[in-house]
């Protein structure tokens, strides 16, 4: 299966733009990549998903890179309720599972 | 709308006990998948039913169990508890979306969380 790479964590002043990283190499051509969030205590919540067109929507931006080997979630301005857990995942073309990775952990800063 | 409902939400069982935890999911959804979350780690895809039936499966031993109803409601079985499946047990279901079913958006419920002792 394809796996997702992203940085551990990263770190945002409020109000600023933020760029979280992913890199899926090993993409296949019918896969989507999602975003999801979780926020402490709480489930996974969807963020945006996309397959090779830059994807907008009321939450963030998807940027995807014109290999799909990487993408990129912008929020474009964070505020304190961003911070949480930000998972790159891939739809599997050959199912349904969603694989998750450890994720990328957001903190803002006031 | 109530969206994905868990239940119970915390629950201790001891070691070599079996339990059953349930998800009713979000009105006009079909899918209902089961992920394993370990304290500090992702979710663990344990798999996925619709039309009451597992369509796929991830890399969790035959322990663990699931039943969709006829209301697409589901249930996941874990029998023979060991220590490791404490876990928070997260739901999530997708939307009927006619050709396009592995690209919709899931929907997460709040979990269930199990400690096995």
């Amino acid at each position: 299966d394809a796996k997702t790479t992203q940085p551990n964590s990263m770190e945002s002043n409020e109000e600023e733009p933020v760029h979280l990283p992913c890199n899926h190499s090993t993409i296949s051509g019918t896969d989507y990549i999602h975003w999801y969030r979780q926020l402490p205590s709480q489930g996974p919540e969807y963020v945006i998903h996309g397959l090779t067109s830059n994807v907008n929507n009321r939450m963030a931006s998807l940027a995807i890179a014109e290999d799909r080997k990487s993408s990129t979630l912008i929020l474009h301005r964070a505020t304190l309720r961003d911070a949480a857990v930000y998972y790159c995942i891939l739809s599997s073309s050959r199912g349904f599972k969603t694989i998750f990775g450890a994720g990328t952990r957001l903190f803002v800063k006031a | 709308d109530a969206g994905v409902t868990q239940s119970p939400t915390h629950l201790i069982k001891t070691r070599g006990q079996q339990v059953t935890l349930r998800c009713s999911p979000k009105s006009g959804h079909d899918t209902v998948s089961w992920y394993q979350q370990a304290l500090g780690q992702g979710p663990q895809f344990i798999f996925q039913y619709y039309e009451e039936e597992e369509r796929q499966r991830g890399n969790f031993p035959d322990r663990f169990s699931g039943h969709q109803f006829p209301n697409y409601s589901s249930e996941l079985n874990v029998n023979a508890l060991l220590l490791g499946d404490s876990a928070l047990y997260l739901c999530a279901s997708s939307p009927v979306t006619q050709g396009a079913r592995r690209n919709t958006e899931a929907f997460f419920g709040q979990g269930t969380r199990l400690t096995v002792v």
